[in-house]
């Protein structure tokens, strides 16, 4: 079985861009979520699709958005990039249960200037 | 709401020796708990998790984890560690009917030789 796999795995870009992630998820996954990493910290929550809907969101403004496509592959949408951006993206796949885990993708690393 | 304290934010142990990661959740419904593993410039990977039955939780690379409700703790343990256990680790907790996980801060673990 295929992983969790993201794209790309860094990016630069300048204050005030727009920026899009992409996660393909484990196959047999109906369920993603993102997460933000700062530089020495655990992952926060951003928000989770279910069947193509939010159904999760954690404390994130509206600049961040996103979509869940119907082979369950995901997009992360920051607009107005400010540089506490700066982080490591991680997209998190699973099964739409509660006793199940999560599978996490490597990352995309975004640099924020 | 959930949250989870990794007591430790670092733990320096020479090889062969063992070693005694700490995790604290709190949570006023039922949870499951998981330890995540970080290697630098990687995504997560998942060493072990409890959802249910025996509170003696055994993972991958000969890490095991104890569930103690009366403490509320998740503590990870391995009784050898080697210089390829040198990593960032986190604790994690799912709980009630939340869609998320939430992370502690982390634990960096270095073996020495």
């Amino acid at each position: 079985e295929t992983g969790v796999t993201q794209s790309p795995t860094h990016l630069i870009k300048t204050r005030g861009q727009q920026v899009t992630l992409r996660c393909s998820s484990q196959s047999g996954h109906n369920t993603v979520s993102w997460y933000q990493q700062a530089l020495g910290q655990g992952p926060q929550f951003i928000f989770q699709y279910y069947r193509e809907e939010e159904n999760g969101r954690g404390n994130f403004p509206p600049r961040f958005s996103g979509l869940q496509f119907p082979n369950y592959s995901s997009e992360l949408n920051v607009n107005a990039l400010e540089l506490d951006d700066s982080a490591l993206y991680l997209c998190a796949s699973s099964l739409d249960r509660i006793n199940y885990g999560y599978t996490f993708g490597s990352g995309t690393r975004l640099t924020v200037v | 709401a959930q949250s989870v304290t990794q007591l430790d934010s670092q733990v320096p142990v020479f090889e062969e020796a063992p070693v005694e990661l700490r995790c604290n959740y709190s949570s006023s419904v039922s949870v499951y708990l998981f330890w995540y593993v970080q290697y630098p410039n990687q995504g997560l990977q998942l060493l072990l998790k409890y959802l249910s039955g025996s509170t003696l939780v055994k993972g991958i690379n000969g890490f095991e984890a104890e569930f103690n409700k009366s403490q509320t703790s998740f503590h990870l343990r391995k009784p050898s560690v080697h210089i390829s256990d040198t990593a960032e680790y986190f604790c994690a907790v799912r709980s009630g009917s939340a869609r998320q996980l939430t992370f502690g801060s982390g634990t960096q673990l270095t073996v020495l030789p």
